[in-house]
Formats: structure tokens, sequence, C-alpha cells
């Protein structure tokens, strides 16, 4: 099946600073999705992108499509204690996504 | 706005016991999916309905898994004789007919096999 990698495996970062992560594929995707999870709930959607190149914001929230079409990165902005937890990228194949083992956030106050 | 809903949030039972899990997804949504996720890892894909038609079952979904959507809006997921390392979060999610309209994942049901 595909394989997303994701990195950082895991962040420690202070409370005002801006944080990047990115995903890579080893194949090619037409959609990538980022999904937020905190402990104990399911994953929220936090930005779809739909086209290579797109750049897409949700608030503090930017994510782009690579023009490869194989990565994608996700930016937050002026960090705040409420960005902790594992941040998934996914990529679907049809109707089925597949994920990165995700990026942990967590924020010194 | 009412989201995908799962009960129950959390089950713990024996080795060698029966559990079902149920799903609600969102109303209008016509596809629902399930997904298993272990510690320290993304969701898995399991199992994906249409309306109430099983299209596909994954390699993970053993002979003890069975899936039923009877009327083409909750679902259910039953694991016979559990074992160990059926311990994880069972996430269900839906979406539209729509290829490019993305999936809402419900709270999960956490499963611990004592």
């Amino acid at each position: 099946g595909q394989q997303l990698n994701q990195s950082p495996q895991s962040m420690f970062i202070q409370e005002g600073e801006d944080v990047s992560m990115n995903c890579t594929s080893s194949s090619i995707f037409n959609t990538w999705l980022w999904y937020k999870q905190e402990p104990g709930e399911g994953p929220v959607l936090l930005i779809a992108l739909y086209k290579a190149g797109e750049l897409t914001s949700n608030g503090r929230l930017t994510a782009q499509f690579g023009i490869t079409r194989k990565d994608s990165f996700l930016n937050i902005s002026a960090s705040i204690p409420s960005d902790v937890g594992i941040y998934f990228c996914a990529g679907p194949n049809d109707y089925k996504l597949s994920f990165g083992a995700g990026t942990t956030v967590t924020v010194r106050a | 706005d009412t989201g995908v809903s799962q009960n129950p949030r959390h089950k713990i039972t024996k080795r060698g016991q029966n559990v079902t899990f149920r799903c609600d997804p969102i109303s209008e949504h016509n596809r629902l999916y399930w997904y298993r996720q272990t510690l320290g890892q993304g969701p898995e894909f399991l199992t994906y309905f249409q309306n109430e038609a099983q299209l596909e079952k994954s390699r993970l979904l053993s002979d003890r898994f069975s899936a039923e959507r009877p009327k083409g809006s909750f679902s259910t997921l039953e694991i016979q004789r559990t074992e160990q390392g059926d311990s994880a979060m069972y996430l269900c999610a839906s979406s539209t007919l729509f290829s490019n309209q993305p999936q809402h994942f419900g709270d999960g049901t956490r499963l611990s096999i004592l």
C-alpha cells in the first residue's frame, strides 16, 4: 500500500513560535488532507488540498500541496497551548485513506 | 451540527468474548468507513460501505470481524473471540458520494482486552 512519512515525529515548541511539519509519499496523490487528533478523540479535519501547488489557510494553519504531488506541508503560526495534539497527513486511494504516523506537538508555556 | 457518533466510547472485555460497536454517521453521508488505530500509529482502513453494500474489506479484517450496515444508516462492527491483539481504537468515518469530499471521523471506541 501507499506509505506516508511524516516528519518530525515529535516536536516541543515554545508558545508564540511558528512551526512546520511535512509529509511525503511514495505515490502521487490527488488530494492531501491534514487532521488533528487530541487524546481520547477522533481525528478532526483541519485542511483539505485538491490541486498541486495549492496553498490553503485555516486560521493560524497553512498547508501546501507539493508540486510533485508526493508531498505536503503544514505550518502553524504563533502557536498556543491548545495546538497540542497529533497532526496526521492523509491521502485517499479511491475511497480509503492512508495515514502517516503523525507528528506529536507539545507546547511549552 | 451532528457529527459521527460512536458507542460505546470504551469497552473492556476478557479475551475470548464477543464485542459489538455501533457507528451513526452524519445523516446525509452515503459512505461509511471503519478504521483501526493502535498507539503511535495513524488509523488503518478496515472496511467501507456505500449505503448498505459493503464494498471492500482490508486484509486486516480477519474472519472474526464482521461489519454490517443493514439499512444504509448506522453500522455495527462485531469482533468474535477477541484476542489481545485486538486492543485498539476503532474509528468510524463517513463522507458523501463525491470523491473529493473528505471523511469525517467519530471519537472512536477504545477496546481493551484483558
